[in-house]
């Protein structure tokens, strides 16, 4: 069974910092891997799609890597800023299958 | 457009009441899902539709039922709930299977509360 886990599960950083955060899988045959970002109490919002074939994805001042045989993805999240501020979700899929969700990771940048 | 639709944003229900949520997509989008999410915790599938048929299934309770009209509706039908079931409940829809390009684009939730 797909097992998904973000590290840390918070983080709170001053304004300006660059960031990492982790998302590890156990089964590496997935199909792909997303990003999401939630803000409490609202839906998902998809930040990127890596597919499976791929290493990474770049959107504006995030930046997500995928290294499928070692089972894992990072967000790095460059010059953080307080808006940034919301809990993000990595989530794998294998081929005709859902999304799995990790329990995410809740950041706070503070200005 | 890459909008998934969801209505009601909120709704309060008594344990004897039925009711619906509806869901809608015009991405043209051939598989849609519901997730249930509680609070601080991640979502969790409860159906797969792919072509307007029921394909996944995760052994939900029969006082949800899913249905799905056409290719770009989804509803989620509630009857006789529990206080348990209140919770963030998602809908998201992908291109479905044998597609490159499976991103899952997600709506805003309904805020189910039963009392």
């Amino acid at each position: 069974k797909q097992e998904v886990t973000q590290i840390p599960a918070a983080l709170s950083v001053p304004e300006g910092e660059n960031l990492v955060l982790n998302c590890s899988f156990t089964d590496s045959a997935i199909y792909n891997l997303q990003w999401f970002r939630q803000d409490p109490g609202k839906g998902l919002t998809s930040l990127l799609l890596i597919q499976s074939s791929q290493r990474e994805q770049t959107s504006g001042r995030l930046n997500a890597s995928l290294d499928k045989s070692s089972g894992r993805s990072t967000l790095y999240i460059a010059a953080s800023q307080p808006g940034d501020s919301a809990t993000y979700l990595c989530a794998v899929r294998k081929a005709g299958t859902a999304l799995i969700f990790g329990k995410g990771t809740t950041l706070s940048v503070s200005s | 457009d890459t909008e998934v639709t969801q209505t009601p944003k909120h709704l309060v229900m008594g344990m004897t009441n039925k009711k619906s949520l509806k869901c809608e997509q015009h991405m043209g989008h051939r598989a849609m899902y519901w997730y249930k999410q509680k609070a601080k915790k991640p979502p969790e599938l409860m159906f797969v539709y792919s072509y307007e048929k029921l394909s996944i299934n995760e052994s939900v309770p029969s006082r949800f039922s899913p249905e799905c009209p056409n290719s770009s509706l989804l509803n989620l039908h509630l009857h006789a709930l529990q206080p348990e079931d209140s919770a963030l409940y998602l809908c998201a829809s992908s291109q479905g299977r044998g597609s490159q390009n499976t991103e899952a684009f997600f709506g805003q939730g309904t805020r189910l509360t039963v009392v």
